[in-house]
């Protein structure tokens, strides 16, 4: 155990519709990160968070934003739902904001959008 | 540009011999490197990563890479296969800030009794 909680486990929606995906970081981690994980796309680097503002962005897309709230956990909205949004949403959590420290993944959010 | 090449996308071996999964990387200056393993159903646990001490670095359950700067490599490495080690392996390569995080394609390693 990770000590990266992720919720919901699963979820199954439709094309067009939005989903908010919630992780709550190890305790004492300032950062979050959120990585979508495809078959076809891999595992990509989406955005990272700091103590409540972005730090980085990877490949996310319009659509899809994330915010961190003062109590540090975050949550990834994706808008718009495609059915190539369809993936695992991993969020993965670290002590501070350097991209190279340890990260400690949580389990994942399925997402299938139908 | 930045880039990660894994190559073998399935590594089979038997159980107590030798493991090794490949991986490139190019990058204009060296960057930090990572290997994770991902086991069914779950999140991504880290093994081992280089940041710029020592070129050989031990991680857990007897893993070990060393970085090659000269072959752009950072190849894992395992004396010897358990069957405990089926899991799919990334490596990861970040330079200097999250924005500069790369993963590779993968490379699931399977054990045969």
């Amino acid at each position: 155990d990770s000590g990266v909680t992720q919720t919901p486990k699963h979820l199954i929606t439709a094309t067009g519709q939005r989903v908010t995906l919630r992780c709550s970081p190890r305790s004492g981690d300032l950062s979050v990160y959120w990585y979508q994980q495809s078959l076809d796309q891999g595992l990509q680097f989406l955005i990272q968070y700091y103590n409540g503002e972005e730090r980085a962005k990877g490949n996310i897309l319009e659509r899809f934003s994330a915010q961190q709230f003062p109590d540090l956990h975050s949550e990834l909205n994706l808008s718009s739902l495609e059915l190539g949004d369809s993936a695992l949403y991993f969020c993965a959590s670290a002590p501070s904001s350097g991209g190279v420290e340890t990260q400690y993944f949580g389990p994942g959010t399925r997402l299938l959008v139908l | 540009a930045q880039s990660v090449t894994q190559l073998g996308s399935h590594v089979s071996v038997s159980e107590g011999a030798l493991v090794l999964l490949r991986c490139n990387y190019s990058s204009s200056v060296p960057p930090y490197l990572f290997w994770y393993v991902q086991y069914p159903n779950q999140g991504l646990q880290l093994l081992l990563k280089y940041t710029s001490a020592a070129t050989l670095v031990k991680g857990i359950n007897g893993f070990e890479a060393e970085f090659k700067k000269s072959e752009t490599s950072f190849h894992l490495t395992k004396p010897s296969a358990h069957m405990s080690d089926a899991a799919e392996y990334f490596c990861d390569v970040v330079r200097s800030s999250a924005s500069k995080i790369i993963f590779g394609s993968g490379t699931r390693l399977s054990i045969r009794p």
